[in-house]
Order: C-alpha cells, then sequence, then structure tokens
C-alpha cells in the first residue's frame, strides 16, 4: 500500500498562474482534507471532504477550491497563485478513529 | 471553540535524558486528543491518541503522553531522548462541531532538538 500520496512534489508558480495539486489515498477512508503548512503556525485546514461527492471549507478557504473526483482522490486547485499561497500542502486522509494519514507535502512557492 | 496551545516553541534536550513537550487545550466537549510528529522535509506521523479510555496513553518509539482533564492538558514525554527525536511535534485536538463534523486544530508546533 502506498498510503496518501501527493504530486507533485514541488512547484514554482507566478503570480495569476493556476495549478492544481493531486492527492490520492488507497486506505478506502471516507474522509480527506487539505491543509497548509506555514512556519510557526502549524497545519491550517483548508478544504475537506466527508465522503465521495461532498467538500466543506475549513480555516483558510479563500482562493482554493477542491474536488473529490472519487472516494481515491481529492484535488486542490489555486485558480489565481498568489504569494500569500507559498506553502507546503498536505494532503490527508481518515478512517472512522480520526487518525489521520498524511502525505509527504507539496512545496509550492509563489513569485 | 476549540484550540491548542504547545508551550514551547523550540526544546534542546541532551542525548538520553528525559523529554517533556507541553500542550494544552481548550474544547467545548469531550475532545480527542493526538501528538503527531513530522521529521524534515517529510509528512506528519501520528504518535499516540488519546481517546476517552486511559488517561496515560503510550505511543511508538517510546513517547506518552497523560491526559489531565483537570489541567486541560496533554503533555509528552519519553524518559531518555535519542538522536532521531529530533523533530517537530504537533498536539491536536478534534471534536464534533456544530453541524456535526470532526473539526481538527494543530498547535504550532515544537521544534525538538537532541544534543549528542
Amino acid at each position: 500500500n502506498a498510503g496518501v500520496t501527493q504530486t507533485p512534489k514541488f512547484q514554482v508558480l507566478k503570480t495569476g498562474q493556476s495549478m492544481t495539486l493531486q492527492c490520492a489515498q488507497d486506505m478506502n477512508h471516507n474522509s480527506m482534507y487539505w491543509y497548509r503548512q506555514d512556519p510557526g503556525m502549524g497545519l491550517r485546514l483548508i478544504y475537506y471532504s466527508a465522503s465521495e461527492g461532498t467538500t466543506d471549507k475549513g480555516e483558510v478557504p479563500n482562493g482554493y477550491n477542491v474536488s473529490r473526483l472519487n472516494k481515491r482522490e481529492f484535488s486542490l486547485r489555486l485558480e489565481s497563485a498568489a504569494p500569500s499561497q507559498t506553502s507546503v500542502y498536505f494532503c490527508a486522509s481518515s478512517d472512522a478513529s480520526d487518525e489521520q494519514f498524511f502525505g509527504p507535502g507539496t512545496r509550492l512557492t509563489v513569485l | 471553540a476549540q484550540s491548542v496551545t504547545q508551550l514551547d516553541s523550540h526544546v534542546s534536550v541532551s542525548e538520553g535524558t528525559p523529554v517533556l513537550l507541553r500542550c494544552n487545550y481548550s474544547s467545548s466537549y469531550s475532545p480527542s486528543l493526538f501528538w503527531y510528529v513530522q521529521h524534515p522535509n517529510k509528512g506528519l506521523q501520528l504518535l499516540l491518541k488519546y481517546t476517552s479510555a486511559a488517561t496515560l496513553v503510550k505511543g511508538i518509539n517510546g513517547f506518552e503522553a497523560e491526559f489531565k482533564k483537570s489541567e486541560t492538558s496533554f503533555h509528552l514525554t519519553k524518559p531518555s531522548a535519542h538522536m532521531s527525536d529530533a523533530a517537530e511535534y504537533f498536539c491536536v485536538v478534534t471534536q464534533d462541531g456544530d453541524t456535526g463534523r470532526r473539526a481538527l486544530t494543530f498547535g504550532s508546533g515544537t521544534r525538538l532538538q537532541v544534543q549528542p
């Protein structure tokens, strides 16, 4: 089992460009999450999906959109990237016990 | 609303000495509490979790944490630090929100440095 995988690992964008971060899990989990991690701030929830076909805003959703394509995949889209979105992005999935399993992260720089 | 405070942003210990990473939380409901570890340039890995069973929780790699409701604390300890313990540690609280979904709140993290 690969667990949670994320692509790409690194990305550099110019202000105004768009991109999609991909996430997939092979653990048959219902819930999936997108977080961003900034120095000194821990992880902050961007969006959450409790099950296929449902999504919910987290703490910092502005500037992002998500798609829960199927049970395995949960993508995060930046329509018009801004320097404030420079961060490390983590995808996670969880089972009924709330234990979350994290992907390796995507390091995004917006110039 | 729930919140998590990690009282130290940085802790430095010598190899072989005890580790104490402090976490206080506030929560309106009965929370579940977790500690996660993040090694440099890696994702987060679960160390241990408390879900209203035993108040002393044992995790991986010799770590343990004690849930103290009266003090609203969930401090992480290890009797003897190892060089491989150097990492960032996050305390996390989760509880049912108003909409029925589980809300998760991360602390800001404590960076543990282990000196030889």
